[in-house]
Order: C-alpha cells, then sequence, then structure tokens
C-alpha cells in the first residue's frame, strides 16, 4: 500500500541547513508530484514546496523564496526538502505528502519530521 | 492567497451528538475544498474533498457541504475516535494551497 516514511527528527541550531527525506513506497514518485508542507506547534498546516511529476516544475511559498529545495532520487524513491538559513521561525513539523488524484488534496502523508531550531 | 477562516475555534460536544463546523474562504472556490482530521502527534488524514465527497473508508456520519465561500463539515453522531482538530483547506487558486486555522471538537 502507498506509503510515505521520512527522516528522523533533527535539532538545528539558528542560520544551519537542514535536509529531510521522504521515500515513498506503493507507488512510483516520478509519476508524481511531492509537496512538503510544515506545521508550526499548535498552529495550522502550511504549504511550504512543490516538485510536478515531470521534475521540471518546482515552486515555493513566497514567505521561503530562496531558501528551500526540493529535489528527487528516481532510483531511491525518494524526495528531499532542503531548508537553508534556519530560524527559530522554522521550528516545526515537516511533512512530504501527495496529491489525491487530480484534486488539490493530500490523500498521504509522511509520519512528519520534527526539526528544531534551538541555539 | 486565498485565506480560510474556521468557525468556532473549539466546539464542544457530547458523544452521541451532531457537530457543525464552518469554513469560510476570502474568495469563492468553487467546490475545491477538502476536510481534514489531525490527532495529536498525527499527521493530518483527508476525510472529504471537493467540498462533500467522501475518501473511501471515511464513515458516512462524516458529511461535507457548501460551494463558493461558505462550507460545512457536520458529523452526524460523534463518536469518542472523532474528537481531534478538523482543518479545511482550498485548493482553487494555487500556489500556495492554503489551510484554515482548524476547529477543535472536544468532549462536553
Amino acid at each position: 500500500q502507498v506509503q510515505l516514511v521520512q527522516s528522523g527528527a533533527e535539532l538545528k541550531k539558528p542560520g544551519a541547513s537542514v535536509k529531510i527525506s521522504c521515500k515513498a513506497s506503493g507507488y512510483q514518485l516520478q509519476f508524481y508530484g511531492v509537496h512538503w508542507l510544515r506545521q508550526a506547534p499548535g498552529q495550522r498546516p502550511e504549504w511550504v514546496a512543490w516538485m510536478n511529476a515531470g521534475q521540471d516544475t518546482t515552486k515555493s511559498s513566497q514567505k521561503f523564496q530562496g531558501r528551500v529545495a526540493i529535489s528527487r532520487d528516481t532510483s531511491a524513491n525518494t524526495a528531499y526538502l532542503e531548508v537553508i538559513g534556519l530560524t527559530s521561525e522554522d521550528t516545526a513539523v515537516y511533512y512530504c505528502a501527495r496529491l489525491f488524484g487530480a484534486s488539490g488534496a493530500f490523500d498521504f502523508w509522511g509520519q512528519g519530521t520534527l526539526v528544531t531550531v534551538s541555539s | 492567497d486565498i485565506v480560510m477562516t474556521q468557525s468556532p475555534a473549539t466546539l464542544s460536544v457530547s458523544p452521541g451528538e451532531r457537530a457543525t463546523l464552518s469554513c469560510k474562504a476570502s474568495q469563492g472556490v468553487s467546490t475545491n475544498l477538502a476536510w481534514y482530521q489531525q490527532k495529536p502527534g498525527q499527521a493530518p488524514r483527508l476525510l472529504i474533498y471537493g467540498a462533500s465527497r467522501r475518501v473511501t473508508g471515511i464513515p458516512a456520519r462524516f458529511t461535507g457541504g457548501g460551494s463558493g465561500t461558505e462550507f460545512t463539515l457536520t458529523i452526524s453522531s460523534l463518536q469518542s475516535e472523532d474528537f481531534a482538530i478538523y482543518y479545511c483547506q482550498q485548493y482553487y487558486k494555487w500556489p500556495p494551497w492554503t489551510f484554515g486555522q482548524g476547529t477543535t471538537v472536544e468532549i462536553k
């Protein structure tokens, strides 16, 4: 069955970068887009970035312009999110997710990766 | 960006009672609206898409309605496993895909 398994929790200092992985099983990432969202403690989910199925388009929220990068290793069926220039406001659980068919709803989510930014 | 606003922030309901949650969009989103349930320590779970279409496996007590700017999620008879936070999300105009701030359904 479809499953997204993310890498483990990270503790980073302000100014550092972090790279999170998301391994898909039960389907091929290359045929679906991969989205990244995050959720700060007690807050709503927030969309971060997206790579489309063809890997020719990546988009990120204006809020993160220039600070996030999505990549994908097709042979490993794994996607990655890198965030640079971390601040305490980046402390959140980061999720990868898949879109449900032709809709814009997210039907499968990874278990989440907690990124804590603290000096 | 389209802003999604949910009300109330918290809903206190007794098991077996009906709960009605509201979601409003800052501009029309047609029926490009999804609802999610989230429990502590878990990722959001998709319940409803297309404003009113239940995902396979979601119990019939969950009903979504509305179009344009106003939407509702009704849980007809609350079960113990339904106490959670519920979020709406629009996918009419993207990026970004945007979520409401959530409604917590708690035991009365």
